[in-house]
């Protein structure tokens, strides 16, 4: 099955500086890699997907990038703000009969005001 | 939209007794339906896979007559956990996608406490 690798797990950055978040996957099979921000007691709000056939995907401050050749992909946040605060997850999709998402262990991101 | 609804938020009863917990879209028709379980920090566990109209594929090491899986409309799943034990507690979420293969939306979560 699917084994999708996150880090880092904790990320604190300066309000107004970068974030990026790593994933990497290991079923070359995988077609779709969402992204999910996930704050405390509520459950994961997609943010920003990508597809295989695609290498760069971009919504306002936020990207997502995707190499197949090393099966991995980054999720890039600019101008952080305190409210990007939260915990994100990367996961992977397989073409394959399994239809349920193999999500990465989570970084918690911290904006420092 | 893409609006999933999923209820009770909170519950904390008793060992012994059944839950069931609801998960609806809102505002669009969903072929598929998901149920996770996390735990705290933690990422999401896929549990189970339902799709309307069929029996849910669950998967390995979750007991499918301990958390009976029923998708019985387009807009509805729901999961009993059957006969709760303290092990049991955890926070469930469920998330619904318009068809097999698209993008999934997620409910909040119900947090499922079991004394």
């Amino acid at each position: 099955g699917e084994n999708v690798e996150q880090h880092p797990s904790t990320l604190s950055v300066q309000e107004g500086d970068s974030a990026v978040i790593k994933c990497t996957y290991s079923d070359s099979a995988s077609n779709y890699f969402p992204w999910y921000k996930q704050e405390l007691g509520k459950g994961p709000q997609l943010i920003i997907d990508i597809r295989s056939n695609v290498g760069e995907k971009k919504d306002q401050r936020i990207a997502v990038t995707l190499n197949k050749t090393a099966k991995h992909f980054s999720l890039h946040i600019t101008e952080t703000q305190p409210e990007d605060s939260a915990v994100y997850f990367c996961a992977a999709y397989s073409g394959g009969g399994a239809d349920g998402l193999t999500f990465g262990k989570g970084t918690h991101l911290i904006i420092q005001p | 939209g893409a609006v999933v609804s999923q209820h009770p938020s909170w519950v904390i009863c008793k060992s012994g007794t059944s839950v069931k917990i609801e998960c609806r879209s809102l505002d669009f028709q969903a072929t598929t339906m998901f149920w996770y379980r996390q735990f705290p920090k933690q990422s999401l566990m896929l549990m189970a896979t339902s799709n309307e109209g069929s029996k849910a594929t669950y998967e390995q090491g979750v007991e499918k007559d301990k958390f009976l899986i029923n998708h019985a409309s387009l807009t509805l799943s729901t999961l009993t956990v059957t006969s709760a034990h303290p092990e049991d507690s955890s926070f469930y979420i469920c998330s619904a996608s318009r068809e097999a293969r698209q993008p999934q939306h997620f409910g909040d979560g119900t947090r499922l406490s079991i004394l």
